[in-house]
């Protein structure tokens, strides 16, 4: 039962660059959302996606944009990378559009991104 | 806004002890609090699920108890072993799913 997987694991990029994050969820999940853990820090929601849809958003401005296909994968997309961007970012999928509290969160390993 | 409190420092515990980690939080009580398991360079495992009128979750040697009145969760582990250690998030539903900065916890021989 593959679980979720997120590529690349590691990446570096400079100020003012773009960068785009995948993940696979799951299998039979159809909800994914993302996060960003600083180091030290809990991991900080920044969206979520089902049926190809942004659903919620946490506190993060437009430079930070997503998307899902229809085999549920998703993308998340950084414009203007600043170095505050460096953190680890975490995708997490769960099945059906209910409170994300509601039911476990299934996370990936991350993808590792630094800012130079 | 919410706030979520854990304690920063590490919690260092012999094998065989109780460790017992706290999660405080702020203002209203979520409907729903989790706590996960985060090994460095990994993402968070899920643990536990407690909802606002239960009072006391156990699974294996974890237990969580939610108490909406102090607004508090307690996390258990019972005859702690090394493989315990680890940091311990706890997670509140606000709507959007918040998370604490977690506590480490180290278990020695």
């Amino acid at each position: 039962d593959a679980g979720v997987t997120q590529s690349p694991t590691h990446l570096i990029k400079t100020r003012g660059q773009q960068v785009t994050l995948r993940c696979s969820p799951k299998s039979g999940h159809d909800t994914v959302s993302w996060y960003q853990q600083a180091l030290g820090q809990g991991p900080q929601f920044i969206f979520q996606y089902y049926e190809e849809e942004e659903r919620q958003r946490g506190n993060f401005p437009d430079r930070f944009s997503g998307h899902q296909f229809p085999n549920y994968s998703s993308e998340l997309n950084v414009n203007a990378l600043l170095l505050g961007d460096s953190a680890l970012y975490l995708c997490a999928s769960s099945l059906g559009l209910v409170w994300p509290g509601n039911q476990p969160q299934h996370f990936g390993d991350g993808t590792r991104l630094s800012i130079l | 806004s919410q706030k979520i409190e854990q304690n920063s420092e590490a919690l260092n515990i012999q094998e065989g002890k109780t460790a017992t980690l706290t999660c405080n939080y702020t203002n209203y009580s979520p409907a729903y609090l989790q706590w996960y398991r985060q090994d460095p360079g990994r993402g968070p495992v899920f643990l536990l699920l407690i909802r606002e009128n239960e009072k006391e979750k156990r699974k294996e040697r974890l237990k969580v108890t939610f108490d909406t009145t102090l607004k508090q969760s307690l996390f258990h582990i019972t005859a702690s072993q090394p493989a315990d250690s680890a940091t311990y998030l706890c997670a509140l539903d606000w709507g959007k799913l918040q998370f604490g900065a977690g506590t480490q916890v180290v278990v020695t021989p």
